[in-house]
């Protein structure tokens, strides 16, 4: 079966760094997708990796290795309105999106 | 900015009602998407629609059906609801071509059956 892990909450401190994983196994791949949603709102694409290595824009990173199935998301400088979930999805080889159950991030002062 | 935008943000319903999500989209967008989200469990995608009139079975169909008679409009249609379709639906478009995995989300109804 096609499964996507990653960890169910987070917490960390304003202005600290955070790294979120995500773990992959798919039917093939042609992409990971990482999305931002804050509570009772509509998720926003955040980045796009469809290459190994690292893309970076602003604040935020994210990481891939197809290799290992692996993708991180990396918050610099964080601020409390980064407070929300974060979804990781892969696009497998039928161009469908398989979503993970998304990331609690939970920034205290 | 795209906008996709869902009729309803909060319903509540009883058992054996006919449901209507509506979704409309302003960007011209070819695909269109419906999803429920359930805590602790990923996007699951219901239906979805790559043209006018077209529609495809996504991974969790059953129990509902779709509707796309305008490309800007995807209608999300519950024919009997139950209270196990207590949930989120997400709307989402995005350009054509199957490798556009760029979504444009709308912001969720949310629907309990009762």
């Amino acid at each position: 079966g096609q499964n996507i892990d990653q960890p169910t909450e987070m917490t960390a401190t304003e202005g600290a760094i955070v790294q979120i994983n995500c773990t992959y196994q798919t039917s093939g791949f042609n992409g990971l997708f990482w999305y931002q949603q804050h509570a009772g709102e509509a998720p926003t694409f955040l980045s796009y990796n469809v290459l190994d290595g690292l893309e970076e824009k602003g604040r935020f990173s994210s990481f891939l290795s197809r290799s290992k199935g692996y993708s991180y998301l990396l918050l610099k400088e964080l601020q409390m309105k980064d407070s929300a979930s974060y979804l990781c999805a892969v696009m497998d080889s039928n161009y469908q999106l398989i979503w993970g159950a998304g990331t609690k991030l939970i920034i205290k002062p | 900015d795209v906008k996709v935008t869902q009729s309803s943000r909060y319903l509540v319903k009883r058992t054996g009602e006919k449901v209507f999500l509506e979704c409309v989209q302003d960007m011209d967008h070819e695909n269109m998407f419906w999803y429920r989200q359930d805590p602790g469990l990923g996007l699951r995608l219901i239906y979805f629609s790559y043209d006018v009139k077209m529609k495809e079975k996504g991974d969790i169909p059953e129990g509902y059906s779709v509707s796309r008679e305008k490309k800007e409009r995807f209608s999300l249609i519950l024919e009997s609801a139950s209270t196990n379709q207590t949930s989120m639906y997400l709307c989402a478009s995005s350009l054509t071509g199957l490798e556009t995995g760029e979504l444009f989300f709308g912001e969720g109804s949310r629907l309990t059956v009762l």
